[in-house]
């Protein structure tokens, strides 16, 4: 079964730092690009980063850009998005998404990081 | 950033009878290679966003054949030709064509 599940997510203070984790089945992770989208509670979806099959381009939101990693690991079929920096408007589910033609064709459960003090 | 705007932001629609979103691009989606970079999402209430259409009018795997996309310019169209109640949720466009990735507000589907 293709399947992406995210893990990592947390409550944590202001300034506090995170590392999510997303670990890929039933597809050969290693040829697709790969992303993190978030939805805040009660609100729409945002792009967060988005990275090509070999790693070697990354691409992320203004307003995470300096504060959030994004990697991969294909030996493991994983992905990780380090977080530092965190603050209020972090808050959300985060789910990681399977980059095909375009569009994000799989979906994880997401996992949902809370920042707050 | 290319800016997606949805329309209508909730719709009630009777079970059995069509439904029609739009969504508006603030420039053009078109790829070099001939297909729009736009897609569609529903979010059933308590899950993951699952994808519908891709390239502005190809179904995803697994989806019913009442599902349609179309483009014309930078107006993009999902319609449901018979509302079912399993079809409730949110409904969104995303264009997947440069970033930042954007996505439209969403519309709010319900059944009457």
């Amino acid at each position: 079964e293709v399947q992406l599940v995210e893990s990592g997510g947390d409550l944590v203070q202001p300034g506090g730092s995170l590392r999510l984790s997303c670990i890929a089945s039933g597809f050969t992770f290693s040829h697709f690009w790969m992303g993190w989208i978030r939805q805040a509670p009660r609100k729409g979806l945002e792009w967060v980063a988005t990275m090509n099959p070999d790693g070697s381009n990354k691409y992320y939101v203004d307003s995470v850009k300096g504060r959030f990693s994004f990697s991969r690991d294909d030996a493991k079929r994983s992905l990780y998005l380090q977080m530092n920096s965190l603050r209020a408007d972090d808050t959300a589910v985060y789910y990681c998404g399977r980059g095909n033609q375009g569009a994000y064709d799989i979906w994880g459960q997401g996992t949902m990081v809370t920042v707050s003090s | 950033d290319i800016v997606m705007t949805q329309s209508p932001l909730s719709l009630s629609v009777t079970p059995g009878e069509p439904a029609s979103i739009s969504c508006r691009s603030s420039r053009s989606l078109l790829h070099s290679d001939g297909f729009n970079f736009l897609s569609w999402y529903l979010q059933k209430p308590g899950q993951s966003p699952q994808l519908l259409i891709y390239l502005g009018s190809n179904r995803a795997s697994g989806v019913p054949d009442r599902f349609s996309g179309s483009a014309s310019g930078t107006d993009f169209t999902l319609k449901i030709s018979r509302v079912e109640a399993e079809d409730v949720g949110v409904y969104f466009c995303m264009q997947g064509l440069q970033v930042p990735v954007t996505f439209g507000q969403g519309t709010r589907l319900e059944t009457k």
